[in-house]
């Protein structure tokens, strides 16, 4: 039972355009939403969440979008830079289960000059 | 400034052995995860701890066992090792229940 789902394993993008990486979620007590870019052989690091009482987050390049309705957030990274490539994971968490945190598969983007 | 800490890096074990990965951090975060990922797969939660004295389980926790008896540590022990737990473990810590979570650099452990 997959709760957040990530169901583009790759996406290729042209450098200096928008990069938009989606996620879905089934669990509708989930209320706050974390997304993590990974590079091969190091941990996922942070980039940007947002919390149930919004719709929107920016944070520089990177923007998240959630529809509540929709059990759906997607990030918008733009412009998309060479060092953007990498893995980025969607992530979720309800304050009802005690702090579990919940990742998507996962999404490679590319980025190609 | 060293976050979290995973050691080992890399570790082959035979079927049938145990081990301990261990985990440090040095922020007095409270949160503490141990996550496991798979081949071009996504990360499982396999344990999780809100404070010292206090673990519960994840995702996927069978196979695996955790203590947490002080702030900073939170080791992950495999008591019998099988093939199927070949794999990436992360550990990661946060401070409060709406924060993000700092992820260590992984151990990287083969069981054959």
């Amino acid at each position: 039972d997959q709760q957040v789902k990530q169901n583009s394993p790759s996406l290729s993008v042209q450098e200096g355009r928008i990069s938009i990486l989606n996620c879905d979620y089934t669990n509708s007590m989930f209320d706050y939403f974390l997304w993590y870019k990974k590079y091969p052989a190091e941990g996922p690091t942070f980039l940007i969440s947002i919390s149930s009482i919004k719709d929107k987050n920016e944070d520089g390049r990177f923007t998240v979008f959630l529809n509540k309705s929709a059990k759906h957030l997607s990030l918008h990274i733009v412009p998309s830079q060479p060092g953007d490539s990498a893995v980025y994971f969607c992530a979720a968490s309800a304050k009802s289960s005690a702090s579990k945190i919940i990742f998507g598969s996962g999404t490679r983007l590319s980025i190609r000059p | 400034n060293a976050g979290v800490t995973q050691t080992p890096k890399f570790r082959i074990l035979k079927i049938g052995q145990s081990m301990t990965l261990q985990c440090t951090q040095d922020m007095n975060h409270n949160y503490m995860y141990w996550y496991r990922q798979d081949p071009g797969m996504g990360l499982k939660l396999i344990y999780y701890s809100v404070g010292a004295g206090i673990t519960d389980k994840g995702e996927v926790p069978n196979g695996y066992n955790v203590s947490r008896s002080t702030t900073e540590d939170f080791p992950l022990r495999l008591e019998l090792a099988a093939p199927s737990q070949t794999s990436v473990y992360f550990c990661a810590s946060r401070s409060l229940n709406d924060s993000p979570l700092h992820f260590g650099n992984g151990t990287r452990l083969t069981v054959t």
